[in-house]
């Protein structure tokens, strides 16, 4: 998973900033899935987008969560306004997609631990 | 509702001591199911993926199989390298966006 890089892997923000989750996926690969783990819970689904499409938001808090894929550039997650409740490891996972169907396999980042205090 | 479920929570084991992990799930149309090894503070690496039941896949001391129910993860003599969180993941046909985590077993083995 060397090949998907996040940044930053560790955030900071105090109560009412934003955080801007940055995720280059793999060379090749043109979707990201977003997800947010919090501790002894699961991988939690956000989002999915392809390049200048979001496919599937339906993961996603409809307020001060959105997430973008630009036709340059790294997929960003944006949370506006954070809260505490927001602190958690977010990962972001690319994959190809091979006419039809997609090939399944996600590569995972490295992840960004986001500290809201 | 589709649903992952990891046993057990928590494993521990010697070095050399065989064991199984198991993952069931409740999906409409399994598209394909995932396992994955997580590190603490690291993103979760890539295993196997079993697509049909009856399914087998081999990586050093990990086997994965597959039934229409459940997925076994065997690992045979394990080293303390293989401690870590392992998940399974679902991606089920209906909804094939969307992949279904597990919450993990974490696996300590002991020298």
């Amino acid at each position: 998973n060397a090949g998907v890089m996040q940044n930053p892997r560790h955030l900071v923000r105090r109560r009412g900033q934003e955080a801007r989750l940055r995720c280059s996926p793999m060379k090749g690969h043109s979707h990201v899935y977003w997800y947010r783990q919090l501790p002894e819970e699961g991988l939690k689904f956000m989002v999915y987008l392809q390049k200048e499409n979001i496919i599937d938001e339906s993961g996603m808090p409809k307020e001060r969560f959105s997430a973008e894929f630009p036709k340059e550039g790294p997929s960003i997650l944006r949370i506006q306004q954070v809260v505490r409740g927001d602190s958690a490891a977010y990962f972001c996972a690319s994959f190809s997609f091979a006419g039809t169907s997609v090939t399944d396999t996600q590569y995972f980042g490295p992840g960004t631990r986001l500290t809201v205090l | 509702e589709d649903q992952v479920t990891q046993s057990p929570e928590a494993l521990r084991l010697q070095e050399g001591e065989s064991s199984s992990l198991n993952c069931s799930y409740t999906v409409s149309g399994l598209r394909g199911l995932f396992w994955y090894r997580q590190d603490p503070g690291k993103g979760p690496e890539f295993l196997f993926t079993l697509y049909s039941a009856g399914e087998e896949k081999e990586k050093e001391r990990l086997k994965a199989t597959l039934t229409k129910k459940e997925s076994f993860l065997h690992i045979t003599a394990p080293k303390p390298e293989d401690s870590a969180t392992y998940l399974c993941a679902v991606q089920a046909a209906n909804t094939g966006n969307q992949f279904y985590f597990g919450t993990g077993t974490s696996l300590t083995v002991i020298p």
